[in-house]
């Protein structure tokens, strides 16, 4: 049972707007900002947001997050196939002195 | 280029010990947190361990604290996960992760990854 909720499935067609949400608490992402991770098959995962919305170098701008309250949200406009991954939501949790990661969802592009 | 490889990997039995060396290249090693992060076979990823810039303070995640302590060595570059009384549930694929900055930052760079099996 994973701190952070995400949905584990989420699927798109090539070309349209997926959104994969995280839910947590007051002690994590109420309090601190969010990360998002993609990890491909048989790779190392990969940061793929930081702070809420910031996009690292080279990350297309494709790729959104938001956070309100307890709760983030990751979108991906524009889905091409390329995109079939694993995305796990972080944060840092202060009541634990800790991370913590939603179980991740599995994004299939029909 | 930043680059982080992990070694140490293996098959040991139930309550044996391992250690996971991470060794880092391509940044000012001294400057950034350290992070170890697994993930079980099929599983989603679990954070490990971190230890801050100057090796003064760790953190554990309560599913290893008093059984693995993480370490850095600055004239090595090398960050280590020493895994003592080893379960079956910490089968996993450990990752070594560098910060953007202090401790609460993102993790940046992933190494490829170690796998631990532990079995009898």
């Amino acid at each position: 049972q994973s701190v952070l909720t995400q949905p584990p499935s989420a699927s798109g067609t090539p070309g349209q707007r997926v959104t994969i949400s995280c839910s947590g608490s007051s002690s994590n992402i109420g309090s601190d900002t969010v990360n998002w991770y993609q990890q491909l098959p048989g790779t190392a995962p990969k940061l793929l947001i930081y702070n809420n919305n910031q996009r690292p170098s080279g990350v297309p701008d494709r790729f959104s997050g938001s956070r309100s309250g307890t709760s983030a949200s990751l979108a991906i406009t524009g889905l091409q196939s390329e995109d079939e991954a694993d995305y796990y939501c972080a944060a840092w949790c202060d009541s634990l002195r800790g991370w913590v990661f939603g179980g991740g969802t599995k994004l299939t592009v029909l | 280029e930043v680059q982080l490889v992990e070694s140490g990997g293996g098959l040991v039995q139930p309550g044996g010990s391992l250690r996971l060396s991470c060794a880092a290249s391509g940044f000012t090693f001294s400057s950034y947190a350290m992070n170890w992060v697994r993930q079980a076979p099929g599983k989603g990823l679990e954070w490990v361990s971190g230890i801050n810039a100057d090796g003064s303070v760790t953190y554990y995640a309560d599913s290893v604290k008093g059984r693995f302590t993480v370490s850095r060595d600055y004239s090595k570059n090398t960050l280590f996960l020493q895994m003592n009384s080893l379960r079956a549930e910490d089968t996993a694929v450990y990752y070594c992760a560098k910060t953007r900055q202090y401790t609460g930052s993102p993790f940046d760079y992933w190494g490829q990854g170690a796998l631990v099996t532990v079995s009898s």
